[in-house]
């Protein structure tokens, strides 16, 4: 157990619809990232959030937003699904002077 | 042009074998260099974390890094079949709150 948890592990669902992804931290950790992971294209960085705060923006789409709440576990929320959004989702939390520690994903399948 | 640019492979080897694992970057502020592994369906596991230039070791693996060069190297000596999974690349250009730029993977089966 890496102290990253993600829920759900997976997800199937059809086009047009509205999921929610979400991530607890490591004890301690203010960061928070997300990536999304497809075969094609390795890992995505999205969106990272410190301490509740949006700090960094990647090639997120503008059908996905996420936010971190007071305390700390954050949530990605994917709209308006299409087909190629199916991928694995990673949350990673990361302290000052060390590197990320992923949670174990969440696969997302879009029929 | 990718910021990091890693040959995905896939690469096999004999169970014993020395394996060496590259990267190269582009973006000359990167100054902090991972390794992550990854089995297939799990999530990336950190396994090497240097700063700046220089070799760390920690047990069968070494990593190497040139920045001269802009090139990064993961050595795993004495290679196990439990060595077989993705290896990731990973870079920043500071610590914690930084984001990490990934290589795309090399995938890499170790043969009994």
């Amino acid at each position: 157990d890496s102290g990253v948890t993600q829920t759900p592990k997976h997800l199937i669902t059809a086009t047009g619809q509205r999921v929610t992804l979400r991530c607890s931290p490591r004890s301690g950790d203010l960061s928070v990232y997300w990536y999304q992971q497809s075969l094609d294209q390795g890992l995505q960085f999205l969106i990272q959030y410190y301490n509740g705060e949006e700090r960094a923006k990647g090639n997120i789409l503008e059908r996905f937003s996420a936010q971190q709440f007071p305390d700390l576990h954050s949530e990605l929320n994917l709209s308006s699904l299409e087909l190629g959004d199916s991928a694995l989702y990673f949350c990673a939390s990361s302290a000052t002077g060390d590197g990320y520690t992923f949670g174990s994903g969440t696969r997302l399948t879009v029929v | 042009q990718k910021e990091v640019e890693q040959d995905p492979g896939p690469l096999s080897v004999p169970e014993g074998a020395i394996v060496s694992l590259n990267c190269t970057y582009s973006n000359s502020a990167f100054q902090y260099f991972m390794w992550y592994r990854q089995y297939s369906r799990k999530g990336p596991e950190l396994l090497m974390y240097t700063y700046s230039s220089g070799n760390k070791e920690d047990g069968r693996f070494t990593a190497q890094v040139d920045k001269s060069s802009k090139y990064i190297s993961l050595f795993i000596r004495d290679s196990q079949p439990s060595d077989s999974a993705t290896y990731l690349c990973a870079m920043s250009v500071g610590t914690g709150a930084q984001k990490l730029v990934f290589g795309q993977g090399t995938r890499l089966t170790i043969n009994p």
